[in-house]
């Protein structure tokens, strides 16, 4: 079974700048999160998504951060402009319900820098 | 006051002895309880999940949890050199909320 694939693995941009990552979940699972980890942090929830509709997005910075996921399956986290402290790792994570002992299952992640 | 508290580290155990790790959550209406494994510059991963009173085992590791005192932890015996990691601790609430702790960093030396 495929795991969840996300790209770019890295990505180094300037400040004020706008840049894109994409998730694709495993194969039928409904449920798929975005989390920011910053270095030394835990993972912070910025959006989940339960099909193609959004369940929770209290934690993402709309006025810089938007998500998509048409279809109910790929998804897009956008940035636009970055600033210097949304340096971090971007986790896609999907799982596959809403039943509360279901585990979520990460991607390898997108490390930004920003400069 | 913190959604999911873990107890500060680092941790650092010598090579055979019990490690245990501390969460405390603040949402009484929180049902599943996950812990996971994050190796520096690698994803999290799931070590065990919980979701009843009481205590859980698989292998060497021990889930323990406490609803009323909202309270999980997880203890690893007879630690080893690989177990060295930041653990997270995440809990499930309503609508599947996945909320993680800050993580604690154990260390197991040799």
């Amino acid at each position: 079974e495929a795991g969840v694939a996300q790209s770019p693995r890295y990505k180094i941009i300037e400040k004020r700048q706008s840049v894109a990552f994409w998730c694709n979940p495993i194969s039928g699972h409904a449920t798929l999160y975005w989390y920011q980890q910053i270095l030394g942090q835990g993972p912070k929830l910025l959006i989940q998504f339960q099909n193609n509709g959004v369940v929770d997005d209290s934690q993402l910075p709309k006025d810089r951060f938007s998500a998509e996921r048409l279809k109910g399956v790929d998804s897009t986290l956008k940035i636009q402009p970055a600033k210097l402290e949304d340096s971090a790792v971007y986790l896609c994570a999907s799982s596959p319900g809403a039943l509360m002992n279901t585990e979520a299952f990460f991607g390898q992640g997108t490390r930004l820098t920003v400069v | 006051q913190k959604e999911v508290e873990q107890n500060s580290g680092p941790l650092s155990v010598p090579e055979g002895a019990i490690a245990s790790l501390n969460c405390t959550y603040s949402d009484r209406g929180s049902q599943s309880f996950f812990w996971y494994r994050q190796y520096s510059g690698k994803s999290p991963e799931l070590i065990m999940f919980i979701y009843s009173n009481g205590d859980k085992e698989d292998g060497r590791f021990t889930a323990q949890l406490n609803k009323a005192s909202q309270y999980v932890s997880l203890l690893i015996r007879d630690s080893q050199p690989s177990d060295s990691a930041t653990y997270l601790c995440a809990v499930k609430t309503s609508g599947s909320r996945l909320t993680f702790g800050e993580g604690t960093q154990l260390t197991v030396n040799p």
